[in-house]
């Protein structure tokens, strides 16, 4: 089992809808979790970044972390063509090993 | 501010050969990061540098595979002997200080083995 695990779509949805991505992972040490939005031969940029249960919000971006059940969610409302891109879920354990542990990504289509 | 430079942007080689491929991180950052992402798949965690040295290269995949940041800024991912699996899009991320720090990514080399 992968530590992280993320459907990889693709997810189409039409203009205005909300959209919901989820990730689940595997180690309870996990303490830091992030959303990155990846256009198309581009890299990965940071959209939201949150360390404790519950939900944060910036804009039409909403981020959703259940530690107990190790389930994190990040929900999209009035989604725009703009929107269509790679969603990235990354873990961080916050420990000595620094590098980010991400899922495979979900491809997203808002069609217009 | 400028982000995150790699170059180049596109590297093709052939099977065998040796590649260096670059990294600029933002100015002032002493973390930095190479992950490997292949077609399909999110980033994979390659090596951390804090400063000069490698704090973590547990990502490596194998001796092959080396990267220096000699003056703490400019990193250099080597790879020798290359392999057609060695295919990817070769990412570089930078942050403040390291540990629980946004990283910014840069855009990437798209490394292609034939």
């Amino acid at each position: 089992q992968k530590e992280v695990e993320q459907d990889p779509g693709p997810l189409s949805v039409p203009e205005g809808a909300i959209v919901s991505l989820n990730c689940t992972y595997s180690n309870s040490a996990f303490q830091y979790f992030m959303w990155y939005r990846q256009y198309s031969r581009k890299g990965p940029e940071l959209l939201m970044y949150t360390y404790s249960s519950g939900n944060k919000e910036d804009g039409r971006f909403t981020a959703q972390v259940d530690k107990s059940s190790k389930y994190i969610s990040l929900f999209i409302r009035d989604s725009q063509p703009s929107d269509s891109a790679t969603y990235l879920c990354a873990i961080d354990s916050g420990g000595g090993a620094d590098g980010l542990t991400f899922g495979k990504g979900t491809h997203l289509i808002i069609q217009p | 501010g400028a982000g995150v430079s790699q170059t180049p942007s596109n590297k093709v080689t052939e099977k065998g050969k040796y590649v260096e491929l670059r990294c600029d991180p933002i100015s002032g950052h002493t973390a930095l990061y190479w992950y490997r992402q292949s077609l399909g798949q999110g980033p994979e965690f390659l090596i951390y540098f804090q400063g000069t040295g490698a704090a973590d290269d547990s990502g490596l995949p194998n001796d092959r595979f080396f990267a220096v940041r000699p003056e703490g800024s400019v990193s250099t991912l080597k790879i020798q002997r290359t392999e057609r699996g060695d295919s990817a899009v070769y990412l570089c991320a930078s942050s403040i200080s390291g540990a629980k720090d946004t990283q910014y990514f840069g855009p990437g080399t798209r490394l292609t083995v034939l």
